[in-house]
């Protein structure tokens, strides 16, 4: 089956710093990936939209130039977390879609991100 | 409002017990695909079934099985004979065509624990 990972799976950074999270699809290619955020004890909210080649597109609410997103590949896109505060700290969840597939996402196991 | 909504959640049962998830979907959209997922306590989401709005047949997979009713804008999820290892926060889903089904709407959650 069609295999999404994400690095790191976890990490802590310090207030103020940014943070680097990859989401990669390993035996398939990905025009399309997903980026959403988990609070503790809450669903899963999606983040934003990044195809490859172009801009991400992000839902109402989330800061652009906060959480920088590219698809620089059909096998890779980027989250950087810029100037991370203890608010931002929560699990971060990929997904991508098949190059070959309407509906259907597959999700990576997840970066669980503390920001001290 | 909510477009899934999963009424329970918190639910605790006994091991071997039988346990019904409840969940109940809103959307305008004729063409849509209805999603469960298990998230265990390590975080990654689990697959488990996807529904296509056109397809209202009952489905079982071993001790899972699902209940899809258009008329109640219901998709409900009973595990039989429950085990511990049942126990994760479980969440519907709801993909439209009117988004070309790239945001994936999760309902709340709702935790599930089996009591040996």
């Amino acid at each position: 089956g069609a295999v999404v990972s994400q690095h790191p799976s976890r990490v802590i950074c310090k207030s103020g710093t940014s943070v680097k999270i990859e989401c990669r699809s390993l035996d398939f290619q990905a025009t399309t990936m997903f980026w959403y955020r988990q609070f503790p004890k809450q669903s899963l909210m999606l983040m934003a939209t990044s195809n490859e080649g172009s801009k991400a597109t992000y839902e109402q609410g989330v800061e652009k130039d906060k959480f920088l997103i590219n698809h620089a590949s059909l096998t890779l896109s980027t989250l950087t977390v810029t100037s991370a505060h203890p608010e931002d700290s929560s699990f971060y969840i990929c997904s991508a879609r098949d190059h070959g597939s309407l509906y259907e996402q597959y999700f990576g196991p997840g970066t669980r991100l503390t920001v001290t | 409002a909510q477009k899934v909504t999963q009424a329970q959640t918190e639910i605790s049962v006994v091991e071997k017990e039988d346990v019904t998830l409840d969940c109940v979907y809103e959307t305008r959209d004729t063409t849509y695909y209805l999603f469960w997922y298990k998230q265990p306590p390590s975080g990654e989401l689990v697959f488990l079934i996807r529904r296509n709005s056109f397809d209202e047949q009952n489905e079982i997979s071993g001790r899972y099985s699902w209940n899809f009713q258009k008329s109640t804008s219901s998709f409900n999820f009973t595990i039989t004979a429950s085990q511990v290892v049942d126990s994760a926060v479980y969440f519907c889903a709801l993909s439209e065509a009117e988004t070309s089904y790239d945001k994936v709407i999760f309902g709340p959650g709702t935790s599930l624990s089996v009591i040996p």
